[in-house]
């Protein structure tokens, strides 16, 4: 199973809004509702951050959105923040395995 | 709160075995479906296996299966991976991690495998 397509770096400056995009296919992030997104600070384990598209767990700042257009899932977060420096991973449901992740991307906050 | 810790990692030898357990607390193990979920040194995440909450099953990625078994002992709140074959291409850390909502609610703090000769 292919990993799910991200960009390997964003950056963005304080304040600022940025969008992280995850491109799949139908058998996945295009034909269920079951995308979600994980923060990981080096050395550490990952968090959920947002999940079933577009749903925040208790405690995730509501600078913290989720969105998804056919085969294409985002994540956006607003005002942006010195601790969002991070690297960030999309993963899906898929037909043929029940999880696939994206190859992850590294949010730099300048 | 929900704890995940991961122990049984360590430096093994291509071609040798090992066990991870992680124990649960916290929360309703025997309800919970769990993850194995690893990451090499340097790159992404990658799911590894899953299974059911009452161990009836399992699902395996494809870089894994025939090698490793995911297990469980709800009695002892504790999950298994069983890891064959070790190839140095499995050097990771190994992640325990809780499904809730077909998400990765919960995770461990990792432990590391190192398969080196």
């Amino acid at each position: 199973q292919s990993a799910l397509t991200q960009p390997a770096s964003v950056s963005g400056s304080p304040g600022q809004s940025i969008t992280i995009s995850c491109i799949g296919t139908s058998t996945d992030v295009g034909g269920y509702t079951h995308v979600s997104w994980y923060q990981q600070y080096p050395g550490k384990a990952p968090k959920l951050m947002i999940y079933e598209i577009s749903n925040r767990p208790s405690g995730v700042s509501n600078r913290f959105s989720g969105s998804k257009s056919g085969n294409t899932a985002s994540l956006t977060i607003s005002g942006l923040q010195a601790e969002d420096e991070a690297d960030y991973y999309c993963s899906s449901y898929t037909n043929r395995n029940p999880r696939v992740f994206g190859g992850g991307t590294k949010l730099t906050v300048l | 709160q929900v704890q995940l810790v991961e122990s049984g990692g360590g430096v093994v030898q291509p071609g040798r075995s090992l066990r991870l357990s992680c124990a649960a607390s916290g929360f309703t193990f025997s309800s919970s479906p769990m993850h194995w979920v690893r990451q090499a040194p340097g790159r992404g995440l990658e799911w590894v296996t899953l299974l059911s909450y009452d161990g009836s099953i399992t699902y395996y990625a494809d870089s894994v299966r025939g090698r490793f078994t995911i297990s469980r002992d709800n009695s002892k709140n504790t999950l298994y991976l069983q890891m064959n074959s070790l190839r140095p291409e499995d050097t990771a850390v190994y992640y325990c991690v809780r499904d809730r909502a077909m998400s990765f609610d919960s995770w461990g703090q990792g432990t590391l495998v190192t398969v080196s000769s």
